[in-house]
């Protein structure tokens, strides 16, 4: 059965530290996506970014950062040189055949100024 | 280009009592999903519309929670006779399709609390 796994469940820094938040599944797909979504107080879930299992490329767009190795079903998201705005939960998501999400519990991301 | 819509942003209701929630996805979506994330985890899938026909309700209890999308658009989602455990925020998204991969976009929920 596929599952997620955030082991982190809450994380506190200062701004401007860099950080990264841990994300572990667990599939029998060889085809899968990966995905992470920010939700912020207001409680709506952002999309941040997609992963296909065929895409092993780590990917960057401005601060964000990701690192994606399947030789330990790993998905991890680095935020370098955070900023207070990026205070919000973070949830890792599996999606298989179908079209359905399997979630994380999330990590809360603290950044204090 | 407008997001998904849903109302009300907050309800307070007594256990046993009825509620309804609903949701305006992105236009042109086809797809529509409700989860239901309770305090502390990740958003659990309720059911999955393609149109107006149900793909998955699966994990929805089926014996006081219903839902549907009569005309392929909008969706509502009821629970009747609400418990205490039903509270929660209950997230509506929509994507373009049913293919794999595709992004699903989020609504802001509904917080349900019941007391």
């Amino acid at each position: 059965a596929q599952k997620v796994t955030q082991a982190q469940t809450e994380i506190s820094v200062v701004e401007k530290e860099d950080v990264t938040l841990d994300c572990v599944y667990e599939t029998r797909d060889t085809t899968y996506y990966l995905f992470w979504y920010k939700q912020p107080p207001s409680g709506e879930l952002v999309f941040l970014i997609r992963r296909n299992s065929f895409d092993e490329q780590n990917e960057i767009s401005g601060r964000y950062s990701w690192n994606f190795q399947k030789s330990t079903s790993s998905f991890n998201f680095t935020i370098t040189a955070s900023q207070v705005v990026d205070s919000a939960v973070y949830f890792c998501a599996l999606m298989e055949y179908g079209n359905k999400l399997v979630f994380g519990a999330g990590t809360i991301l603290r950044v204090k100024s | 280009e407008a997001g998904v819509a849903q109302s009300p942003r907050y309800k307070i209701i007594e256990k046993r009592q009825s509620v309804a929630f609903w949701c305006n996805p992105i236009s042109g979506h086809a797809t529509l999903y409700w989860y239901q994330q309770i305090l502390g985890q990740g958003p659990k899938l309720l059911i999955q519309f393609q149109n107006n026909g149900v793909v998955d309700d699966s994990q929805l209890p089926k014996d006081r929670f219903s839902a549907e999308r009569l005309k392929g658009v909008d969706s509502t989602l009821k629970i009747q006779p609400a418990k205490l455990e039903d509270s929660a925020v209950y997230l509506c998204a929509s994507s373009p399709s049913t293919v794999a991969k595709n992004i699903q976009y989020f609504g802001a929920g509904t917080r349900l609390s019941v007391l």
